[in-house]
């Protein structure tokens, strides 16, 4: 079974449409984040939520909404596609340990490739 | 200010010969973590190894190690016996108690083996 999985893999869309991108995680993690990969491959973190709570959030334009039903699931929401917004969405999650070093591998899902036209 | 720096954008290495990628980290948080990553031409991101500030010996995994010098503040990935399919995009990135565990990554290396 997939650890981290997304949904959809590919999403063409037109500017000024709404789209949403979908994570599930199964591996009990309590931490999910994500983040924006761009054409010269930089990966840029845009949230993180632990336990359904809101926990990073990077200047990201407001048109970005995440939301988390439960802590297996972060979705994403983005209003008004620009032509900017191409690029590439990682889901990953960690399991938060609170004491010593932190060793919290973050696992991420296949990505979806967005693309507005 | 940059917190994950990898300065080689573009590596080359002989199928069968080893070959390091550099990482060099800035913090002055002793509690932190270090990791690497592998994004092959199919996209999908694989964690490779991870290193604690606090570990005594460099961490292993198979063909990969880990080359951490503390006081210089570097990380390098060795892979040793370089494969075809080790030919990909390798990230750098490090993680901090005090910044709430949050990721930073590196820009990448892109390591091409040629037969």
């Amino acid at each position: 079974d997939t650890a981290v999985s997304q949904t959809p893999k590919y999403l063409v869309t037109q500017m000024g449409n709404d789209k949403s991108i979908k994570c599930e995680q199964n591996l009990g993690h309590d931490t999910m984040y994500w983040y924006k990969q761009d054409s010269k491959k930089f990966l840029k973190i845009m949230f993180s939520y632990n336990n359904k709570e809101l926990i990073i959030n990077e200047t990201v334009p407001n048109r970005f909404s995440p939301k988390s039903p439960d802590k297996a699931h972060l979705n994403l929401h983005i209003n008004s596609l620009e032509l900017g917004d191409s690029a590439v969405y990682f889901c990953a999650s960690s399991q938060d340990y609170i004491q010593g070093p932190p060793t919290d591998t973050q696992y991420f899902g296949p990505g979806t490739r967005l693309t507005v036209l | 200010a940059q917190k994950i720096t990898q300065t080689q954008p573009g590596m080359f290495v002989q199928e069968k010969e080893a070959v390091t990628l550099d990482c060099t980290y800035d913090t002055s948080d002793p509690s932190y973590g270090l990791f690497w990553y592998k994004q092959p031409s199919s996209g999908e991101m694989i964690f490779l190894i991870y290193q604690g500030s606090y570990d005594q010996q460099n961490a292993t995994e198979g063909r990969y190690s880990l080359n951490f010098q503390k006081a210089r503040k570097s990380a390098n990935l060795v892979i040793s016996a370089s494969q075809l399919g080790d030919s990909a995009m390798y990230f750098c990135a490090m993680t901090r108690r005090d910044t709430g565990n949050q990721f930073y990554f590196g820009t990448g290396t892109s390591l091409t083996v040629i037969p």
